[in-house]
């Protein structure tokens, strides 16, 4: 069945650092995977979108990168800040209705 | 900015009960999406809703659950006699277009937490 796994439950890092999660999946050749921001008791915030024909996303802080191959996208955000703390979904599309299958998340702690 | 709401943002009741959960999707969107996150577990899947019928469904989504568009701005989740099990966050999310038209961004709501005692 289709799986998707994000490998930290937890990551801490100092400010002004560049944070960086993983997102590997297996049994799916998704055409595009995306990136959600989800803070405490609150629904998924959408951030970024890659297709699989796109090596490299940017905005703003952010950076996703997605490798069909490996059947990994890498979520990175530079110059971290305190406010950037939350946790970090990877999700892919998994019926032709477009409902989402999410991983776990990675909760990201930025310690000022 | 326009913007998903659900009502309540609470709600607790007891099992066996019926509960029935709000929201109102962004109003120019097409495509309506329940999911749910049990508390420290991942957000799930139950169902999508085009064109007024279900479009896909989760295999959590069972005889127990229903989906309406009662009108043109509400979409209603249904859980028709609660178990402990079905504690846990709801989230409604729409979008403006399915993935067979181009990637397509969902945009959820704050969610209703659901307790079951």
């Amino acid at each position: 069945s289709q799986k998707i796994e994000q490998n930290s439950e937890a990551l801490n890092i100092q400010e002004g650092k560049t944070a960086t999660l993983t997102c590997n999946y297996t049994n799916y050749s998704p055409a595009y995977l995306q990136w959600y921001r989800q803070d405490p008791g609150r629904g998924p915030v959408f951030l970024l979108l890659i297709r699989e024909n796109e090596k490299e996303k940017r905005k703003e802080r952010l950076k996703v990168t997605f490798d069909t191959t490996l059947k990994q996208s890498l979520f990175h955000i530079t110059a971290s800040q305190p406010a950037d703390s939350a946790t970090y979904l990877c999700a892919l599309v998994g019926g032709s209705q477009g409902n989402l299958i999410f991983g776990k998340g990675t909760k990201l702690s930025v310690k000022p | 900015e326009p913007e998903v709401t659900q009502t309540p943002s609470h709600q607790v009741t007891q099992m066996g009960q019926e509960v029935i959960l709000h929201c109102v999707p962004i109003s120019n969107h097409l495509y309506f999406y329940w999911y749910r996150q049990i508390l420290g577990q991942k957000v799930e899947f139950l169902v999508s809703f085009y064109n007024n019928e279900i479009s896909e469904k989760s295999e959590i989504f069972d005889d127990q659950f229903s989906v309406e568009r009662p009108d043109g701005s509400n979409f209603t989740l249904k859980i028709r006699s609660t178990k402990l099990e079905d504690s846990a966050m709801y989230f409604c999310a729409s979008s403006v277009n399915s993935p067979g038209q181009g990637a397509e961004t969902q945009y959820f709501g704050p969610g209703t937490r659901l307790l079951v005692l």
